[in-house]
């Protein structure tokens, strides 16, 4: 089935870094979505990219989307302490019956942040 | 603001027993899923429902079950709970073409089984 991976599992930087997490899949996506965890709460979605080569931009956070539509980053600017959390990416899949698509994560890449 | 309602944000349960994880969401969706999350492997989806009455296996089913009797409420059932059980247990909710509209999850509730 499809996969979506995700790039690195951990990130340990200094306060004012940047930071970059990569997503890939196996499959072209029509889609893909980011969500945040901070340490113990729940995903929160972040945003959702749709074009080929699309850009977005949420303050220091800069999501791209990848012309072949398989692969996905989100870079943070000047990281701060409120940064910290996991940054899972998401692309739909076809279930296994095949007859309806559900979302599927990677397992996400857990940001650290040291003042 | 879109709510989405677990019913126990810690649950203890011995091994062998039936357990119940509930879940309420107040925005009408039609789509309601259950993902267990475990350190190293991400969020797994278990079940999902587009549809009162309807079910679909998500990639790990088995041990579970579900039952959606009202649109607003998915209710994720352990038949006989065991050890490897143990884990977090998310529930989220999202309009129609669910995956192409973002995901609203629950707090989660972390289930142990002794």
């Amino acid at each position: 089935g499809q996969q979506v991976m995700q790039i690195p599992q951990y990130q340990h930087v200094q306060e004012g870094e940047d930071f970059t997490t990569y997503c890939n899949s196996s499959t072209t996506l029509s889609n893909i979505q980011w969500y945040k965890q901070r340490p113990g709460g729940h995903p929160v979605f972040l945003i959702q990219l749709v074009k080929s080569g699309e850009v977005k931009k949420q303050k220091r956070l800069t999501f791209q989307f990848g012309e072949a539509k398989k692969n996905s980053s989100l870079h943070i600017t000047a990281t701060q302490t409120t940064d910290v959390g996991t940054y899972f990416c998401a692309g739909p899949s076809l279930n296994s019956g095949g007859s309806n698509y559900k979302l599927t994560f990677g397992k996400g890449t857990l940001l650290t942040v040291n003042p | 603001d879109v709510k989405v309602t677990q019913s126990s944000r810690y649950l203890v349960k011995r091994t062998g027993e039936k357990v119940f994880l509930e879940c309420v969401q107040d925005m009408d969706h039609e789509n309601m899923f259950w993902y267990r999350q475990d350190p190293g492997l991400g969020l797994r989806l278990i079940y999902f429902s587009y549809d009162v009455k309807m079910k679909e296996k998500g990639d790990i089913p088995e041990g579970y079950s579900v039952s959606r009797e009202k649109k607003e409420r998915f209710s994720l059932i352990l038949e006989s709970a065991s050890t490897n059980q143990t884990s977090m247990y998310l529930c989220a909710s999202s309009p129609r073409d669910g995956y192409n509209s973002p995901l609203h999850f629950g707090n989660g509730t972390r289930l142990t089984v002794t």
